[in-house]
């Protein structure tokens, strides 16, 4: 069964530095792996998406990274702002119908002035 | 944009009542799902469609069950609800096929989410 695990919990960093979370996963036969931002009370927005072929992914400030074989992702912040604020969750979509996701438990972002 | 869009923000419901929990959303995706999330607990999967009228249990389906009738709309039921389903309950949806790994295949996209309360 797939078990994704993401360090640290809690991360508190000031405006304008640049940080990673990690996300990393017990099986590496997936098909993708799914980012997303969640803020308080909210639904899920997703931010990126690496199918099992690719390396990285990029979006304004973000890019994300997969290594399948070491069942490992991260999740690049550039110049973090205070709107970054919010909980970070990984998902890993595995083969089969709907490539169901199995998520980890998020990082709780807070970016301070 | 990708829309989807659930029936309530907020629901109060008392014990044993019938709940409805409706999901639509507006992209044709052929994928829909019903999540839970607690605390501690995380995301988990209830159930899942991949066509009108196809359904699939998730990781923890036990009290609710779902409709298809149309490809835009997924509803889940909770038959006689508990004080243990007091959640935040979020649908998701997706355009994609089983085995397709490329482009946007299978990239999901969340509603805003309900908060129920079952007292």
């Amino acid at each position: 069964k797939q078990e994704v695990t993401q360090i640290p919990a809690a991360l508190s960093v000031p405006e304008g530095e640049n940080l990673v979370l990690n996300c990393s996963f017990t099986d590496s036969a997936i098909y993708n792996l799914q980012w997303f931002r969640q803020d308080p009370g909210k639904g899920l927005t997703s931010l990126l998406l690496i199918q099992s072929s690719q390396r990285e992914q990029t979006s304004g400030r973000l890019n994300a990274s997969l290594d399948k074989s070491s069942g490992r992702s991260t999740l690049y912040i550039a110049a973090s702002q205070p709107g970054d604020s919010a909980t970070y969750l990984c998902a890993v979509g595995g083969r089969g119908t709907a490539s169901k996701l199995t998520f980890g438990t998020g990082t709780r972002l807070q970016v301070t002035l | 944009d990708v829309k989807v869009t659930q029936s309530s923000r907020y629901l109060v419901k008392r014990t044993g009542e019938k709940v409805f929990l409706e999901c639509v959303q507006d992209m044709d995706h052929e994928n829909m799902f019903w999540y839970r999330q607690d605390p501690g607990l995380g995301l988990r999967l209830i159930y899942f469609s991949y066509d009108v009228k196809m359904k699939e249990k998730g990781d923890i389906p036990e009290g609710y069950s779902v409709s298809r009738e149309k490809k835009e709309r997924f509803s889940l039921i909770l038959e006689s609800a508990s004080t243990n389903q007091t959640s935040m309950y979020l649908c998701a949806s997706s355009y994609g096929l089983a085995g397709i790994s490329v482009g946007s295949y299978n990239e999901q996209f969340f509603g805003p989410g309900t908060r129920l309360t079952v007292l």
